[in-house]
């Protein structure tokens, strides 16, 4: 069974640059998760989709940070424009439903910010 | 306002030793606790989960955690580390109550020493 996909693995940009990460689940799973890791701490929760819904955006910078998942299975998180303090990991999870099933995790796409 | 605390930021340890990796978690309702694995280069993977039960539960790779109500904490241990078990560690608490969010903690470093 292939895993979480995520590309590209590694973004440099200069601040107020727009960035755009992408994510393949693992086939199946309805349930997908965006989360920030900023050096140091732990993921952060950004938006989490049931197939193509949003279930929670709380958290979600909405000003400058937007996300798709149109055909309930590939998602895009995007960046426009971006801030120094965005520089962290963007990870995205899949799972086969909501609830606390095991969350299966891409390996994370680094974007340092100029 | 809930939270996870994990103490130490960096643990070292002789490979043959023992291991714990301390987690404290603040949070009103019955918690849902989870300890997931960072190996370098690798996605976050899911060790072991509480939800209701026996309090002492058994992970993969050997791992075992034991929750305690009255301390609110879910300490993970294994009673001898290999080479491969360096890593982060990271304690996450699932919130019923707020669309299955995760909390997590800041993550715990182990460092084994040959």
């Amino acid at each position: 069974e292939a895993g979480v996909a995520q590309s590209p693995r590694y973004k440099i940009i200069e601040k107020r640059q727009s960035v755009a990460f992408w994510c393949n689940p693992i086939s199946g799973h309805a349930t997908l998760y965006w989360y920030q890791q900023i050096l140091g701490q732990g993921p952060k929760l950004l938006i989490q989709f049931q197939n193509n819904g949003v279930v929670d955006d709380s958290q979600l910078p909405k000003d400058r940070f937007s996300a798709e998942r149109l055909k309930g299975v590939d998602s895009t998180l995007k960046i426009q424009p971006a801030k120094l303090e965005d520089s962290a990991v963007y990870l995205c999870a899949s799972s086969s439903r909501r609830g606390f099933n095991e969350q299966f995790f891409g390996p994370g796409t680094r974007l340092t910010v100029l | 306002a809930q939270s996870v605390t994990q103490p130490d930021i960096h643990i070292t340890v002789s490979e043959g030793a023992s291991l714990e990796l301390r987690c404290n978690y603040s949070y009103g309702a019955t918690p849902y606790l989870f300890w997931y694995v960072q190996s370098p280069g690798q996605g976050l993977q899911l060790l072991l989960k509480y939800f209701s039960g026996d309090t002492l539960v058994q992970g993969i790779k050997g791992f075992e955690a034991e929750f305690k109500r009255s301390q609110s904490s879910f300490n993970l241990r294994k009673p001898s580390v290999h080479w491969s078990d360096a890593a982060e560690y990271f304690c996450a608490v699932g919130l019923s109550d707020s669309n299955y969010q995760l909390i997590w903690g800041a993550g715990t470093k182990l460092i084994i020493k040959p």
